[in-house]
């Protein structure tokens, strides 16, 4: 069965340096998700993205946060500049189309920021 | 702003005992609710997508149903590998965003 692959599992950095989080979705789904869950809380939206850009984003994801899709396969998730609150699981999922509903998501990167 | 709440919190069964989660919702225009149960340290598996009030999915022992501010998730006869969080979500028909609620933890005993 097709599914959400996510690197790495869990990656641990120091304040104030570069995380790149990487997503292989689904390959005929076309829309693309980051969702964050800061531990004990609730899965929280980041960012969506279609047809090679940004179709919505929350108040979270500021100027820090940025997306890519750089080939045909991957999606990646880079915080430039890690605070400790960056600390959470961070989840990839995609779906098929607008219309068709559901998310599939991945097993999720755990950040850790000291 | 949409919003979605889920009662309650946590949910402590008796293998066998049936039992029914809550999801209210307030969203401009529904486009669609959907259940997703989350193991510890995992992503959220989807469970069932409803499109429309009156509308019912089932699956195994999970039944969910929809009205115009809720939705319930029956669980009949659950056994302990049921135990985990069931997430609500709902999309809205302006956005590309689906808003969680803050999920039912549910612990099945034998």
């Amino acid at each position: 069965e097709p599914e959400v692959t996510q690197t790495p599992s869990h990656q641990v950095t120091q304040m104030g340096q570069e995380v790149i989080l990487r997503c292989v979705p689904i390959s005929n789904h076309l829309y693309f998700y980051w969702y964050r869950q800061i531990l004990g809380q609730k899965v929280e939206f980041l960012v969506s993205f279609y047809n090679n850009e940004i179709s919505e984003k929350s108040e979270i994801f500021d100027d820090q946060f940025s997306v890519e899709r750089p080939d045909g396969s991957n999606f990646t998730l880079k915080i430039r500049s890690t605070k400790l609150e960056d600390s959470a699981m961070y989840f990839c999922a995609s779906s098929m189309g607008a219309n068709t509903g559901e998310l599939f998501f991945g097993e999720g990167s755990r950040l850790t920021v000291l | 702003e949409d919003q979605v709440t889920q009662s309650p919190e946590a949910l402590r069964l008796q293998e066998g005992e049936s039992s029914s989660l809550n999801c209210s919702y307030t969203v401009s225009g529904l486009r669609g609710l959907f259940w997703y149960r989350q193991d510890p340290g995992k992503g959220p598996e989807f469970l069932f997508t409803l499109y429309s009030a009156g509308e019912e999915k089932e699956k195994e022992r999970l039944k969910a149903t929809l009205t115009k501010k809720e939705s319930f998730l029956h669980i009949t006869a659950p056994k302990p590998e049921d135990s985990a969080t069931y997430l609500c979500a709902v999309r809205s028909d302006y956005g590309q965003n689906f808003v969680f609620g803050p999920g039912t933890r549910l612990s099945v005993l034998p």
